[in-house]
């Protein structure tokens, strides 16, 4: 079956870049059928939504965040991937990968299958 | 984007029925028929329960259930059991075709 995994430094400093990568094994990023989202929560908080993509490239990100993430693909690896700049430590969260179903064209927020989460930290 | 609002805890005994509320906008839960449910528990990723309102995803107990009124989405679960016990988020597509998680909700079985 499908499997999401995470990887990446579990800790970034304050300024600096955090980048994740997810892996998708037992299935494919390039799928017609599915788009891929990264999601966070903070420590004792709830879940925020990041952004999401689709393997055509088109992206969609939080508000919040909008300007300091980027989210790529990378379809000959299976992977894709999380670029947040400019961190702080608020953004000290565990991250997941997951994917999203598509009703035809629409992103509708059901997120079937997720990594397992990596604890990212921020501090200096 | 807020968040949606839902109850901080609900508690129940073991057998008994709850239901969790979910509260947003025209701009989200009540625009579109995309409110999904997550059950999480300590320290693991969360689990998709419902999607779609009121649709289960296979492998998930008819306990849990799902409906919309207006703004405002519920999950019920029924047949109460302590391995109920955790926290459970809503999820909602948006205007802007972004998606915005709930507050969360933790539940006690008692």
């Amino acid at each position: 079956q499908v499997q999401l995994q995470e990887s990446g430094p579990g800790l970034v400093k304050p300024s600096e870049t955090l980048s994740l990568t997810c892996t998708v094994s037992g299935g494919s990023v390039s799928s017609s059928n599915y788009y891929w989202s990264w999601i966070r929560q903070p420590p004792g908080k709830g879940l925020e939504w990041i952004g999401y993509l689709y393997y055509t490239g088109t992206t969609n990100y939080n508000p919040s965040l909008k300007s300091r993430v980027t989210i790529s693909v990378d379809t000959s690896k299976n992977q894709f991937s999380l670029k947040l700049n400019s961190v702080t430590a608020a953004d000290t969260a565990v991250y997941y990968c997951a994917r999203g179903i598509l009703v035809i064209t629409t992103t509708s927020g059901a997120f079937d299958i997720w990594g397992q989460g990596t604890m990212v930290t921020v501090s200096s | 984007q807020s968040a949606l609002t839902q109850p901080a805890s609900v508690s129940g005994s073991p057998g008994q029925s709850i239901t969790i509320s979910c509260t947003g906008t025209s701009s989200d839960v009540g625009g579109y028929h995309y409110v999904s449910w997550y059950q999480q528990h300590p320290g693991k990723a969360p689990k998709l329960l419902i999607y779609e309102v009121s649709n289960r995803p296979s492998g998930v107990s008819n306990r849990f259930s799902g409906s919309k009124s207006g703004n405002t989405a519920s999950l019920t679960i029924s047949g109460l059991q302590a391995e109920d016990e955790a926290d459970y988020f809503c999820s909602s597509y948006t205007t802007t075709s972004t998606t915005v998680f709930g507050t969360g909700t933790k539940v006690t079985v008692l």
